[in-house]
Protein backbone atom coordinates (compact mmCIF):
# COMPACT_ATOMS: atom_id res chain seq x y z
CA UNK A 1 0.00 0.00 0.00
CA UNK A 2 1.37 3.24 -0.93
CA UNK A 3 1.32 5.85 1.93
CA UNK A 4 1.42 9.94 1.87
CA UNK A 5 2.64 11.54 4.95
CA UNK A 6 1.57 15.18 4.93
CA UNK A 7 3.07 17.60 7.43
CA UNK A 8 2.42 19.74 9.27
CA UNK A 9 -1.18 17.68 10.32
CA UNK A 10 -2.75 21.52 12.38
CA UNK A 11 -1.31 24.68 11.65
CA UNK A 12 -2.65 28.13 12.84
CA UNK A 13 -1.14 30.94 11.64
CA UNK A 14 -1.79 35.06 11.05
CA UNK A 15 -3.22 37.01 7.99
CA UNK A 16 -0.44 37.68 5.91
CA UNK A 17 2.08 35.32 7.02
CA UNK A 18 3.72 32.51 4.32
CA UNK A 19 3.13 29.12 4.75
CA UNK A 20 4.35 25.43 3.47
CA UNK A 21 2.49 22.37 3.46
CA UNK A 22 4.46 18.93 2.35
CA UNK A 23 3.50 16.02 1.12
CA UNK A 24 5.96 13.02 1.25
CA UNK A 25 6.23 9.48 -0.11
CA UNK A 26 8.63 6.73 -0.51
CA UNK A 27 6.29 5.54 -3.72
CA UNK A 28 6.33 7.49 -7.46
CA UNK A 29 2.97 8.77 -8.04
CA UNK A 30 1.97 9.20 -12.05
CA UNK A 31 0.00 12.28 -10.55
CA UNK A 32 -0.23 14.30 -6.98
CA UNK A 33 -2.92 16.52 -6.54
CA UNK A 34 -3.75 18.76 -4.23
CA UNK A 35 -7.79 19.35 -2.66
CA UNK A 36 -8.89 21.93 -0.41
CA UNK A 37 -12.53 20.44 1.82
CA UNK A 38 -14.50 22.73 4.14
CA UNK A 39 -17.06 21.82 6.78
CA UNK A 40 -19.48 19.43 5.79
CA UNK A 41 -18.57 19.28 2.43
CA UNK A 42 -16.70 16.96 -0.23
CA UNK A 43 -12.74 17.96 -1.38
CA UNK A 44 -12.50 20.12 -4.25
CA UNK A 45 -9.70 19.77 -6.71
CA UNK A 46 -6.79 22.75 -6.42
CA UNK A 47 -4.38 21.23 -8.94
CA UNK A 48 -2.47 18.44 -10.50
CA UNK A 49 0.88 17.78 -10.80
CA UNK A 50 1.91 15.16 -13.23
CA UNK A 51 5.97 15.98 -14.52
CA UNK A 52 9.12 15.73 -11.95
CA UNK A 53 10.01 19.04 -11.15
CA UNK A 54 6.88 20.62 -12.38
CA UNK A 55 5.66 24.13 -10.64
CA UNK A 56 2.21 25.52 -10.75
CA UNK A 57 0.57 28.79 -9.62
CA UNK A 58 -2.89 29.36 -8.57
CA UNK A 59 -2.89 33.02 -7.20
CA UNK A 60 -1.17 33.51 -3.94
CA UNK A 61 -0.95 28.99 -3.89
CA UNK A 62 2.00 27.86 -5.24
CA UNK A 63 2.42 23.73 -5.64
CA UNK A 64 5.34 22.03 -6.51
CA UNK A 65 6.05 18.23 -7.45
CA UNK A 66 9.32 16.51 -6.43
CA UNK A 67 11.44 16.06 -9.59
CA UNK A 68 11.57 11.94 -8.61
CA UNK A 69 7.36 12.62 -8.45
CA UNK A 70 7.21 11.24 -4.70
CA UNK A 71 6.69 14.31 -2.65
CA UNK A 72 4.81 17.91 -3.35
CA UNK A 73 4.55 21.39 -1.20
CA UNK A 74 1.91 23.35 -1.37
CA UNK A 75 3.06 27.12 -0.64
CA UNK A 76 0.76 30.12 0.10
CA UNK A 77 1.87 33.24 0.15
CA UNK A 78 0.42 35.97 2.39
CA UNK A 79 -2.34 34.21 4.06
CA UNK A 80 -6.10 35.15 4.33
CA UNK A 81 -8.93 33.93 6.87
CA UNK A 82 -10.28 32.60 3.64
CA UNK A 83 -7.48 30.09 3.01
CA UNK A 84 -8.96 28.35 6.23
CA UNK A 85 -9.36 24.95 5.44
CA UNK A 86 -8.47 21.03 5.06
CA UNK A 87 -5.81 20.56 2.53
CA UNK A 88 -5.00 16.70 1.53
CA UNK A 89 -2.24 15.63 -1.12
CA UNK A 90 -3.72 12.58 -2.84
CA UNK A 91 -1.47 10.32 -5.27
CA UNK A 92 -3.13 8.54 -8.23
CA UNK A 93 -1.16 5.08 -8.72
CA UNK A 94 0.37 4.43 -12.03
CA UNK A 95 0.04 0.87 -11.72
CA UNK A 96 -3.20 0.32 -12.65
CA UNK A 97 -5.58 1.07 -9.40
CA UNK A 98 -8.33 3.54 -10.23
CA UNK A 99 -8.62 5.26 -6.55
CA UNK A 100 -6.40 7.92 -5.32
CA UNK A 101 -4.16 7.90 -2.02
CA UNK A 102 -4.83 10.35 0.21
CA UNK A 103 -2.55 12.46 2.92
CA UNK A 104 -4.02 12.56 6.40
CA UNK A 105 -4.77 16.05 5.24
CA UNK A 106 -3.28 19.45 6.95
CA UNK A 107 -5.69 21.36 9.04
CA UNK A 108 -5.23 25.26 8.12
CA UNK A 109 -6.66 28.17 10.14
CA UNK A 110 -5.70 31.28 9.41
CA UNK A 111 -6.67 33.83 12.10
CA UNK A 112 -7.38 37.77 11.25
CA UNK B 1 -27.46 21.03 -12.89
CA UNK B 2 -27.17 18.58 -9.64
CA UNK B 3 -23.84 17.06 -10.15
CA UNK B 4 -23.09 14.87 -7.71
CA UNK B 5 -25.64 13.72 -4.83
CA UNK B 6 -25.56 12.07 -1.83
CA UNK B 7 -28.36 10.42 0.73
CA UNK B 8 -28.78 10.58 3.16
CA UNK B 9 -26.62 13.71 4.36
CA UNK B 10 -27.23 11.85 7.81
CA UNK B 11 -28.09 8.31 9.17
CA UNK B 12 -28.18 7.03 12.93
CA UNK B 13 -28.42 3.42 12.79
CA UNK B 14 -27.97 0.17 15.20
CA UNK B 15 -25.08 -2.07 15.61
CA UNK B 16 -26.47 -5.20 13.07
CA UNK B 17 -28.79 -3.39 10.50
CA UNK B 18 -28.18 -3.02 6.87
CA UNK B 19 -27.60 0.30 5.59
CA UNK B 20 -27.69 1.42 2.12
CA UNK B 21 -25.81 5.18 1.52
CA UNK B 22 -27.09 6.22 -2.40
CA UNK B 23 -25.03 7.81 -4.57
CA UNK B 24 -26.58 9.70 -7.87
CA UNK B 25 -24.24 11.93 -10.81
CA UNK B 26 -25.91 13.55 -13.58
CA UNK B 27 -22.93 13.90 -15.85
CA UNK B 28 -22.52 10.12 -17.32
CA UNK B 29 -19.09 9.45 -15.71
CA UNK B 30 -17.34 5.83 -16.25
CA UNK B 31 -15.80 5.78 -12.61
CA UNK B 32 -17.35 6.37 -9.31
CA UNK B 33 -16.05 5.72 -6.08
CA UNK B 34 -16.76 5.34 -2.59
CA UNK B 35 -14.06 6.62 0.21
CA UNK B 36 -14.22 6.65 3.86
CA UNK B 37 -13.46 9.08 5.83
CA UNK B 38 -12.05 9.10 9.58
CA UNK B 39 -9.75 11.37 11.99
CA UNK B 40 -6.29 9.69 11.73
CA UNK B 41 -6.98 8.26 8.69
CA UNK B 42 -7.52 10.53 6.01
CA UNK B 43 -9.89 9.25 3.20
CA UNK B 44 -9.47 5.84 2.17
CA UNK B 45 -11.12 4.12 -0.84
CA UNK B 46 -13.69 1.50 0.18
CA UNK B 47 -14.85 0.17 -3.66
CA UNK B 48 -14.70 1.43 -7.40
CA UNK B 49 -16.67 0.97 -10.62
CA UNK B 50 -15.22 1.64 -14.04
CA UNK B 51 -18.66 0.87 -15.74
CA UNK B 52 -21.93 -0.07 -15.65
CA UNK B 53 -21.90 -3.59 -14.19
CA UNK B 54 -17.88 -3.26 -13.52
CA UNK B 55 -16.97 -3.22 -9.81
CA UNK B 56 -13.35 -4.05 -7.47
CA UNK B 57 -12.75 -3.41 -3.67
CA UNK B 58 -10.21 -0.52 -2.58
CA UNK B 59 -8.05 -0.55 0.20
CA UNK B 60 -11.03 -1.22 3.24
CA UNK B 61 -13.74 -3.08 1.44
CA UNK B 62 -14.65 -5.62 4.13
CA UNK B 63 -18.33 -4.82 5.65
CA UNK B 64 -19.28 -3.72 2.66
CA UNK B 65 -21.11 -4.25 -0.76
CA UNK B 66 -21.69 -2.21 -3.66
CA UNK B 67 -23.70 -2.46 -7.13
CA UNK B 68 -24.03 -0.68 -10.24
CA UNK B 69 -27.08 -1.61 -12.67
CA UNK B 70 -27.16 2.03 -14.11
CA UNK B 71 -24.15 4.48 -14.73
CA UNK B 72 -25.63 7.12 -12.53
CA UNK B 73 -26.17 5.34 -9.40
CA UNK B 74 -23.71 3.61 -7.06
CA UNK B 75 -25.07 2.28 -3.81
CA UNK B 76 -23.12 1.25 -0.94
CA UNK B 77 -24.60 -1.30 1.55
CA UNK B 78 -22.97 -2.14 4.95
CA UNK B 79 -24.64 -5.36 5.47
CA UNK B 80 -24.41 -5.56 9.24
CA UNK B 81 -23.44 -2.36 10.58
CA UNK B 82 -20.68 -2.08 12.86
CA UNK B 83 -19.47 0.45 15.00
CA UNK B 84 -16.29 0.98 13.61
CA UNK B 85 -18.25 1.63 10.43
CA UNK B 86 -19.13 5.46 11.67
CA UNK B 87 -17.31 7.50 9.40
CA UNK B 88 -18.44 10.19 6.71
CA UNK B 89 -18.83 8.86 3.70
CA UNK B 90 -17.61 10.40 0.26
CA UNK B 91 -18.59 9.07 -3.65
CA UNK B 92 -16.83 10.47 -6.26
CA UNK B 93 -16.90 10.55 -9.98
CA UNK B 94 -14.33 10.77 -12.66
CA UNK B 95 -14.92 10.60 -16.78
CA UNK B 96 -11.19 9.50 -16.52
CA UNK B 97 -10.57 10.60 -19.82
CA UNK B 98 -7.63 13.03 -19.36
CA UNK B 99 -5.04 10.15 -17.90
CA UNK B 100 -3.05 11.55 -15.04
CA UNK B 101 -4.46 15.12 -15.20
CA UNK B 102 -8.48 13.67 -14.39
CA UNK B 103 -10.24 15.30 -11.53
CA UNK B 104 -12.62 13.28 -9.39
CA UNK B 105 -15.90 15.10 -8.57
CA UNK B 106 -16.80 14.66 -4.63
CA UNK B 107 -20.73 14.44 -3.24
CA UNK B 108 -21.30 16.55 -0.21
CA UNK B 109 -20.72 13.16 1.80
CA UNK B 110 -22.81 11.28 4.29
CA UNK B 111 -22.30 11.05 8.12
CA UNK B 112 -23.07 7.94 9.21
CA UNK B 113 -23.72 6.87 13.10
CA UNK B 114 -23.33 3.17 14.27
CA UNK B 115 -24.39 2.66 17.88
Amino acid sequence: TQLLEQSPQFLSIQEGENLTVYCNSSSVFSSLQWYRQEPGEGPVLLVTVVTGGEVKKLKRLTFQFGDARKDSSLHITAAQPGDTGLYLCAGLDGGGADGLTFGKGTHLIIQP
Amino acid sequence: DAGITQSPRYKITETGRQVTLMCHQTWSHSYMFWYRQDLGHGLRLIYYSAAADITDKGEVPDGYVVSRSKTENFPLTLESATRSQTSVYFCASSDRTSGRRDTQYFGPGTRLTVL
